[in-house]
């Protein structure tokens, strides 16, 4: 049972657009969510993370917004850049328990 | 800084062979993971450590063993490969649970 439900599997936009990827969680327990940005050949590298205390989180041009009523949350990435195209990962996490999307292919192009 | 330093790379195995992968990371955090990474479906915990000498299973631990004897060293260890074992191996460490974790850049694993 997938308990990070992550959409779209990929994405296509035109430089300068806004991606959004969306992340639904099962588990009211996690109390820890971070989007994580993986280039091909390499490990995943921590992008932003926030807590259920908050609704938003802003850093630079990527926001993560917050719904823990519903149980989702999702990352918008402002002013798009062919070098933002890679594979951008939600998680969900309580103590070391850490579970992730399946992953979003997001290009970019020029 | 190194961050975390996975080895090997790549690695083909044969069914029924054993072998280790290693992970080394030099920013003195306590907390390690290993996980496996599968085409479309996102990363799944095998194992973690929060400090040396204490392990403990996650989501997929089944056909893996680790071990942790020192702050810096967390290696993975397959002692009968299969086929399903197949797949990308990366290694993370963090600060503490909850914190951000920091990734090595994997092992590329087939086993044939």
């Amino acid at each position: 049972q997938q308990q990070v439900k992550q959409s779209p599997q990929s994405l296509i936009v035109q430089k300068g657009g806004i991606p959004i990827i969306n992340c639904a969680y099962e588990n009211t327990a996690f109390d820890y969510f971070p989007w994580y940005q993986q280039f091909p050949g390499k490990g995943p590298a921590l992008l932003i993370a926030i807590r259920p205390d908050v609704s938003e989180k802003k850093e630079g041009r990527f926001t993560i917004s917050f719904n823990k009523s519903a149980k989702q949350f999702s990352l918008h990435i402002m002013d798009s850049q062919p070098g933002d195209s890679a594979t951008y990962f939600c998680a969900a996490s309580r103590n070391n328990d850490m579970r992730f999307g399946a992953g979003t292919r997001l290009t970019v192009k020029p | 800084n190194a961050g975390v330093t996975q080895t090997p790379k790549f690695r083909i195995l044969k069914i029924g062979q054993s072998m280790t992968l290693q992970c080394a990371q030099d920013m003195n955090h306590n907390y390690m993971y290993w996980y496996r990474q599968d085409p479309g479906m996102g990363l799944k915990l095998i194992y973690y450590s929060v400090g040396a000498g204490i392990t403990d299973k996650g989501e997929v631990p089944n056909g893996y063993n680790v071990s942790r004897s020192t702050t810096e060293d967390f290696p993975l260890r397959l002692e009968l490969a299969a086929p399903s074992q197949t797949s990308v191996y990366f290694c993370a460490s963090s600060y503490s649970d909850n914190q951000p974790q920091h990734f090595g850049d994997g092992t590329r694993l087939s086993i044939l």
